[in-house]
């Protein structure tokens, strides 16, 4: 169903090192979403993908839109190690115009 | 610009006490979104308003639990009475448009039933 599968679920890596993960799921979605988790903090939106095959970038943070509408990927490069925390991917219920299903996020570590 | 507002950050109560969680949204954004965050379950979506009216309630676990938003400012959820495994964290989320998918989550109110 509309179930969104993150992985890797956990990273541990090197400062320097650049950093992938991807979201995918067996339903079409219209939107992806990426959120940024830190310790003790709620979600943060990171960005919004509205386009198949969109690639949007937020400073070191890539994310795409796949052309089959069935995943998402988001990259990190040169990482650092405030890039510490849970990222998520969300993409909106198909039986609701407002509310998001959510992954189960992948858990970033970054050493110095 | 202030983000959307969460209190209490952290409650501890007994089993059976009844607790209110608050939250108001950003400024201009209709609509306004309770989630729960677990280890075991992620995050779920319990109930969210548009223009302060409550549009799904599917996600509420049982009649222990009820939300208001009472004006476009302002919500509560509450639990009566409260039982050990409503211990989590609390996420109120709103967006500035009906059918806008770019949530703004606040801090969290993290609640420890004992």
């Amino acid at each position: 169903g509309q179930q969104l599968n993150q992985s890797p679920q956990s990273m541990f890596i090197q400062e320097g090192e650049d950093v992938s993960m991807n979201c995918t799921s067996s339903s079409i979605f219209n939107t992806w979403l990426w959120y940024k988790q830190e310790p003790g903090e709620g979600p943060v939106l990171l960005i919004a993908l509205y386009k198949a095959g969109e690639l949007t970038s937020n400073g070191r943070l890539t994310a795409q839109f796949g052309i089959t509408r069935k995943d998402s990927f988001l990259n990190i490069s040169a990482s650092i190690p405030s890039d510490v925390g849970i990222y998520f991917c969300a993409g909106p219920k198909e039986d609701s115009g407002y509310a998001l299903n959510f992954g189960k996020g992948t858990s970033l570590l970054v050493t110095p | 610009d202030a983000g959307v507002i969460q209190s209490p950050r952290h409650e501890v109560t007994e089993m059976g006490q009844e607790v209110t969680l608050r939250c108001k949204p950003i400024s201009g954004h209709n609509s306004l979104f309770w989630y729960r965050q677990t280890m075991m379950r992620g995050l779920e979506l319990l109930i969210y308003f548009n223009n302060n009216v409550p549009i799904d309630d599917s996600g509420m676990p049982e009649d222990r639990f009820s939300a208001k938003m009472p004006n476009a400012s302002f919500s509560t959820l509450k639990i009566q009475p409260s039982e050990p495994r409503d211990s989590a964290v609390y996420f109120c989320a709103s967006s500035r448009l009906a059918g806008d998918h770019e949530q703004f989550f606040g801090p969290g109110t993290r609640l420890t039933v004992l």
